[in-house]
């Protein structure tokens, strides 16, 4: 089976735009995850999406937004980008709920703001 | 909400010694702490988990301990090999819970010099 792909992987931003990233779960998995992962504050969960439902969010601000397809497929956008959003962004999918089955990450988008 | 702490933040052994990282989790009603590896530019890989069901579990040189009393698990790798040489996360979950995602560690950085 293919593995957990996100796209793009790599994403120059200035302040203020938006931008979209797009996690493919694989075959089968029904939640996606999401965390954002900086050197000093390590990984830290954004938001689960369990078929097309948001069933956990992390303490983000509602720039930080996402959604989940009938396909699993997942987006999560950022609006009004701002410096400290620079971050590598991991999706990780799971076959049924997060914490019961294993999550398998994604190789990430790594954004940076300028 | 579950507060993960995982020391310690970096640790130097020289090959074939053993390695121990610690974390100790503050809701006691988790019940999953799964370990991740991250070798620089990857994607985090699961290497072990524990459910709170059971007290150690062993994988080849790896094992991981659960003292539910203290509320803490550690990593333990012996005959540690250069290839160990990676960012390793703890994390712990309520599955089956309302707040089921995963709560990481900051991360122990791992250095085995040959």
């Amino acid at each position: 089976k293919a593995g957990v792909t996100q796209t793009p992987r790599y994403l120059i931003k200035t302040r203020g735009q938006q931008v979209t990233l797009s996690c493919s779960p694989i075959s089968g998995h029904r939640s996606v995850s999401w965390y954002q992962q900086t050197p000093g504050q390590g990984l830290q969960f954004l938001f689960e999406y369990f078929s097309e439902t948001q069933r956990n969010k992390g303490n983000f601000p509602g720039r930080f937004s996402g959604r989940q397809f009938s396909n699993s497929r997942s987006e999560m956008n950022v609006s009004t980008l701002e410096l400290g959003d620079s971050a590598l962004y991991l999706c990780a999918s799971s076959l049924v709920l997060a914490g019961e089955d294993t999550q398998y990450f994604g190789p990430g988008t790594r954004l940076t703001v300028l | 909400g579950e507060n993960v702490e995982q020391h310690p933040s970096t640790l130097s052994v020289q090959e074939g010694d053993s390695a121990v990282i610690k974390c100790t989790y503050s809701d006691s009603a988790s019940n999953y702490f799964p370990w991740y590896k991250q070798e620089l530019g990857k994607r985090p890989q699961l290497i072990i988990d524990i459910r709170s069901n059971v007290g150690e579990k062993k994988d080849q040189r790896i094992a991981v301990t659960l003292n539910k009393t203290a509320k803490h698990f550690s990593l333990h790798i012996t005959e540690t090999q250069p290839e160990d040489s990676a960012v390793y996360f703890c994390a712990a979950t309520n599955y089956g819970g309302s707040q089921g995602n995963l709560i990481f560690g900051k991360g122990t950085k791992l250095s085995v010099k040959p």
